[in-house]
């Protein structure tokens, strides 16, 4: 499957600042990538599917304004959360549509708003 | 609608005792079938998937899988359990090449000496 680098693997910021995850696709060109949203001990919640060129697609209860995804590149697709709340502290993780019906998943990030 | 149900929230054994998650799928279409593993803080690496043919599945690290349409599971298999193999662990369904994956809610696996 595809490597996937996702960074920052933690980051702590304060509330009202905005924080910009990256998810880069090393050595596949990816069309398509999600982000996921994972609370404690819970399971993977699928926030939006990136598609490179055009717009996310959210899934229902996501709010975009907040979560802006970009996926400019085949390599690269970032979100970012803004104005960010104690509330939005999670861990974030992105994953790779490859080939095969592989999918390959990035290692998190985990977000804490102070 | 489609949903993935792992039933066992926790569960624990005993290191060289044999494993088995459950994992129940919903699914209108022919599905996709997954199953990952995740230590803390970490990402999800897969163990095994299911798309066609052989419908009893090798994966990584001594695991196994048989997809059963007729009861709509894909339980996941382990003849013994090693001490690192404690972690979480996800079934998910797809539907599609790169569509999006329904997790299920996730087993804990303890193993105790």
């Amino acid at each position: 499957g595809a490597v996937v680098s996702q960074h920052p693997s933690w980051v702590i910021c304060k509330s009202g600042t905005s924080v910009k995850i990256e998810c880069r696709s090393l050595d596949f060109q990816a069309t398509t990538m999600f982000w996921y949203r994972q609370f404690p001990k819970q399971s993977l919640m699928l926030m939006a599917t990136s598609n490179e060129g055009s717009k996310a697609t959210y899934e229902q209860g996501v709010e975009k304004d907040k979560f802006l995804i970009n996926h400019a590149s085949l390599t690269l697709s970032t979100l970012t959360v803004t104005s960010a709340h104690p509330e939005d502290s999670s861990f974030y993780i992105c994953s790779v549509a490859g080939s095969n019906y592989g999918y390959t998943f990035g290692s998190g990030t985990r977000l804490t708003v102070v | 609608a489609q949903s993935v149900t792992q039933p066992d929230i926790h569960i624990t054994v005993s290191e060289g005792a044999s494993l088995e998650l459950r994992c129940n799928y919903s699914y209108g279409a022919t599905p996709y079938l997954f199953w990952y593993v995740q230590s803390p803080g970490q990402g999800l690496q897969l163990l095994l998937k299911y798309f066609s043919g052989d419908t009893l599945v090798q994966g990584i690290k001594g695991f196994e899988a048989e997809f059963k349409r007729s009861q709509s599971s894909f339980n996941l298999r382990k003849p013994s359990v090693h001490w690192s193999d404690a972690a979480e662990y996800f079934c998910a369904v797809g539907g599609n090449q790169g569509g999006k994956l329904i997790f299920g809610q996730g087993t804990e696996l303890s193993v105790k000496p």
